[in-house]
This record gives structure tokens, C-alpha cells and sequence, in this order.
């Protein structure tokens, strides 16, 4: 079974640009998460969707913005990108729609550089 | 505000000896509690999980006990193998909102021969 799947790996923008990133899930799961990890302050939840819904957000400004496709796929969006977004983006899909059966599974994710 | 907290930043330990990991939390709410490893320029990978319903849970040699109380949380790996030196991530997640995990920092983990 195919893992989680990101595109690209990596990613170079200038400040100000926009920025997307693709996630696809795991053949089946329709629970996808976006997670933003930093040296700083390391993995930090951005939000989540289940059946193309919106159904958790973190604490990030409105320049970060997600969506999910009705095959479960999902892109998260940054606009106006600002030196402090380079950070390595995550992404997780899950299977069922809660509990500790149905782990996250995590792709290598998208090595976001903003200068 | 770290509602999960791994304290110790590092671990070195022997190849064949115990590794202990600790996880505290704060947030009464939680539910659900995992542990990941992750190596450099990939993603974490979940090892093993527990509900808080639970006080043990064991996968081979990975073993996750949990201290309600106390709000605490260890990760056993018996024994350890040099392939074990990863970060190893404590994460959180509330019933009704199973995909927002809360992380901890992580704690760097050497195994030497």
C-alpha cells in the first residue's frame, strides 16, 4: 500500500509570493491533516479535513488555507509568504474518522524556503 | 502554551539496555496518546498509541504506559537497537478532535553499541 504522498519536496519563493502545497493520502483514508514542524517551534498543527469539511484549524493566520478533493486529495495554500514560513510542511492522513485504531501516517512532507 | 512536554532533549543509551522516554501533558481533555519516531528528511512514523481508558499497551518492543493522575506518559523500547537513534515525538488528541495531535519537542534518542 502506497504511503502518504507530498509534492514537491522541496520548494524555494521569494517573500510575498504564494505558495502550494499537494498531499495525497493513503489509498482509502479521508482524514487529512497539514502540520507545520520549525526549530523553533516545532510540530504544529494547521488544520484538518474529513470528506472535503474543514473540521479542525490551528492557530495560524488566514494566509494559510487548505482543501480536500472528493478523492480525498488535498492542497494547503500560503499567500503572501513571509520569511518566518519556511518550515517543513506535513502532511498525515488517517482512516477512520477517530481513535488510536487509526494512527496518523505521515508523508516526508515539502521543505518550504522563503527568502 | 506546550500543553505536552517532553523534558529531556536527549538520550544516550546502550545497544541491548532499556530506553526510557517521558511524556507529561497538561490538557485534562485528551483522549488519545502516540508515540513517533522520526528520522532526518522524513516524516514521523507512528509506533504505537494508547487510550486513556488503558494503562499499558505493548507492539514487540515498544511498550506505552500511561499515568492518568499524573498526566504522564513513558515509551519502553526493550531492548534497543542502534536503529532505534531517531527523535521520538509524544503527541496528544482529544476524542472530537482525533486529527489536531498536540507534539511535544521531541527527544533526540543515540543508541551505541
Amino acid at each position: 500500500k502506497a504511503g502518504v504522498t507530498q509534492t514537491p519536496r522541496y520548494l524555494i519563493k521569494t517573500r510575498g509570493q504564494q505558495v502550494t502545497l499537494s498531499c495525497s493520502p493513503i489509498s482509502g483514508h479521508r482524514s487529512v491533516s497539514w502540520y507545520q514542524q520549525t526549530p523553533g517551534q516545532g510540530l504544529q498543527f494547521l488544520f484538518e479535513y474529513f470528506s472535503e469539511t474543514q473540521r479542525n484549524k490551528g492557530n495560524f493566520p488566514g494566509r494559510f488555507s487548505g482543501r480536500q478533493f472528493s478523492n480525498s486529495r488535498s492542497e494547503m495554500n500560503v499567500s503572501t509568504l513571509e520569511l518566518g514560513d519556511s518550515a517543513l510542511y506535513l502532511c498525515a492522513s488517517s482512516g477512520l474518522e477517530t481513535g488510536p485504531n487509526s494512527p496518523l501516517h505521515f508523508g516526508n512532507g515539502t521543505r518550504l524556503t522563503v527568502t | 502554551d506546550q500543553q505536552v512536554k517532553q523534558n529531556s532533549p536527549s538520550l544516550s543509551v546502550q545497544e541491548g539496555r532499556i530506553s526510557i522516554l517521558n511524556c507529561d501533558y497538561t490538557n485534562s481533555m485528551f483522549d488519545y496518546f502516540l508515540w513517533y519516531k522520526k528520522y532526518p528528511a522524513e516524516g514521523p512514523t507512528f509506533l504505537i498509541s494508547i487510550s486513556s481508558i488503558k494503562d499499558k499497551n505493548e507492539d514487540g518492543r515498544f511498550t506505552v504506559f500511561l499515568n492518568k493522575s499524573a498526566k504522564h506518559l513513558s515509551l519502553h523500547i526493550v531492548p534497543s537497537q542502534p536503529g532505534d537513534s531517531a527523535v521520538y515525538f509524544c503527541a496528544a488528541s482529544a476524542v472530537d478532535s482525533w486529527g489536531k495531535l498536540q507534539f511535544g519537542a521531541g527527544t533526540q534518542v543515540v543508541v551505541t553499541p
